[in-house]
């Protein structure tokens, strides 16, 4: 269980247009969502949390305008990079964050999809 | 938030266990201790939870001390496949997750 998809896997996209990544617990619900955005070699970066039924949270210097988060339902969460430029180019990660009562929930990940803006 | 430290790198041998300290040193008393892989161009993948002594599954062990403010993942008998980034992160329920730089493991033939 605690499966976590992405779709697409992988999209390439001119300067100047939009594109959005879906994010889905397939086999639970999940109130919390995160994205996260991962440079080559580097680490993850947390970009915003997304809680169902209410706005996003974005974490300092992430613009909610151009990186837009819609929580509709508790088992999707979608991103909007809005007028991508190639700086956006990166490889964005979602995890979720399991309905439940234990102290801790643990966050699962979905495979990523890598963004590449010509 | 809790800050966590890990070794930049390391490497080990095929069929040799493989132990990665983290320290946290600010850890809160409602922060569990998770571990995370991940391999090139994928998603990290959970490898295991604690809050405080050992718990092992069946893929590794961690282990914690009294004071909590370190933690040890344990992978026993380490095969080429186990090459990867080990990330070390501590939060609480529906809380966000701060990720560190990672231990990079390089298991060799």
């Amino acid at each position: 269980g605690a499966v976590v998809s992405q779709h697409p896997s992988r999209v390439i996209c001119k300067s100047g247009t939009s594109v959005k990544i879906e994010c889905r617990s397939l086999d639970f619900q999940a109130t919390t969502m995160f994205w996260y955005r991962q440079f080559p070699k580097k680490s993850l970066m947390l970009m915003a949390t997304s809680n169902e039924g209410s706005k996003a949270t974005y974490e300092q210097g992430v613009e909610k305008d151009k990186f837009l988060i819609n929580h509709a339902s508790l088992t999707l969460s979608t991103l909007t990079v809005t007028s991508a430029h190639p700086e956006d180019s990166s490889f964005y990660i979602c995890s979720a964050s399991r309905v439940g009562g234990r102290l801790a929930d643990t966050q699962y990940f979905g495979p990523g999809t890598r963004l590449t803006v010509l | 938030l809790a800050k966590t430290t890990q070794p930049i790198s390391m490497d080990s041998y095929e069929g040799q266990e493989v132990n990665i300290t983290c320290s946290h040193n600010n850890i809160a008393t409602n922060d569990y201790i998770t571990w995370y892989q991940q391999f090139p161009s994928q998603g990290p993948r959970f490898i295991i939870q604690g809050y405080k002594t050992k718990v092992t599954n069946e893929v590794a062990s961690l282990f914690i001390p009294a004071d909590r403010k370190s933690s040890t993942l344990s992978l026993p008998r380490v095969s080429l496949s186990d090459t990867a980034v080990y990330y070390c992160l501590v939060g609480t329920q529906g809380g966000k997750l701060i990720f560190g730089q990672g231990t990079e493991l390089s298991v060799k033939p």
